[in-house]
């Protein structure tokens, strides 16, 4: 699996979109990047993933740059309760291969 | 509800004390795999089954044993624990092996040993 750069932390105020950004510039062309988080010590929750297009659900929306070497996370409205570590990962065969992430800490 | 249980959540152990971590899934998925998590280290893949009676070894297999006899069920069966197999424990399923497959994972199970 390509290896991802996320920052190792970010802050966000309460009520604002929160863009997480991830870097993938060795992902190929039948690679899709996943987005994961964690909170606390609970199971990974699954978010949103894609391959080329960009993708929209009920939690985030997932902007693909064209070249697909970067992508970002979009949370359009932090509560308190996105507080947590945010995982990008591109997958390409049976199993997630998990990086530090991002600690994300919503503030109010 | 679609969900990955395990069982126990929590448990304390003592070291050669055989134990069984019990994990299953209501959503008829083929793919089924065991992680372990530790603090600097991330998340490590320990095995994987990609169906009945079809179990391979992931990237540190080293102490454990599991089990795919039915398809609901994967349990993780550590032999003889030793203090080095004190991790936080997550099951996870996906409909088949391929990676446009969502993997969802359980709520992990806390093991100590001592």
């Amino acid at each position: 699996d390509a290896k991802t750069t996320q920052p190792p932390s970010m802050d966000c105020a309460e009520g604002r979109a929160a863009n997480l950004p991830c870097n993938h510039s060795t992902i190929s062309g039948n690679e899709y990047v996943y987005w994961y988080r964690q909170i606390h010590s609970q199971g990974p929750q699954y978010i949103i993933h894609g391959l080329k297009n960009n993708e929209t659900n009920e939690m985030a929306s997932l902007i693909i740059t064209e070249d697909r070497k970067s992508s970002t996370l979009i949370l359009p409205h932090a509560t308190l309760r996105d507080t947590a570590v945010y995982y990008c990962i591109v997958r390409s065969d049976y199993k997630l291969s998990f990086g530090a992430g991002t600690t994300v800490t919503v503030r109010a | 509800e679609a969900q990955v249980t395990q069982n126990p959540r929590y448990l304390i152990t003592v070291t050669g004390k055989k134990l069984t971590v019990t994990c299953s899934q209501n959503m008829n998925h083929e793919y089924m795999s065991w992680y372990r998590q530790d603090p600097g280290l991330g998340l490590r893949q320990i095995y994987y089954s990609m169906n009945v009676e079809v179990t391979d070894k992931g990237d540190v297999p080293e102490g454990y044993k599991v089990s795919r006899k039915e398809k609901r069920n994967f349990p993780l069966i550590l032999e003889s624990p030793s203090p080095n197999q004190t991790s936080l424990y997550f099951c996870a399923s996906s409909l088949s092996m391929g990676h446009r497959n969502t993997i969802y994972f359980g709520e992990g199970s806390w093991l100590t040993v001592v």
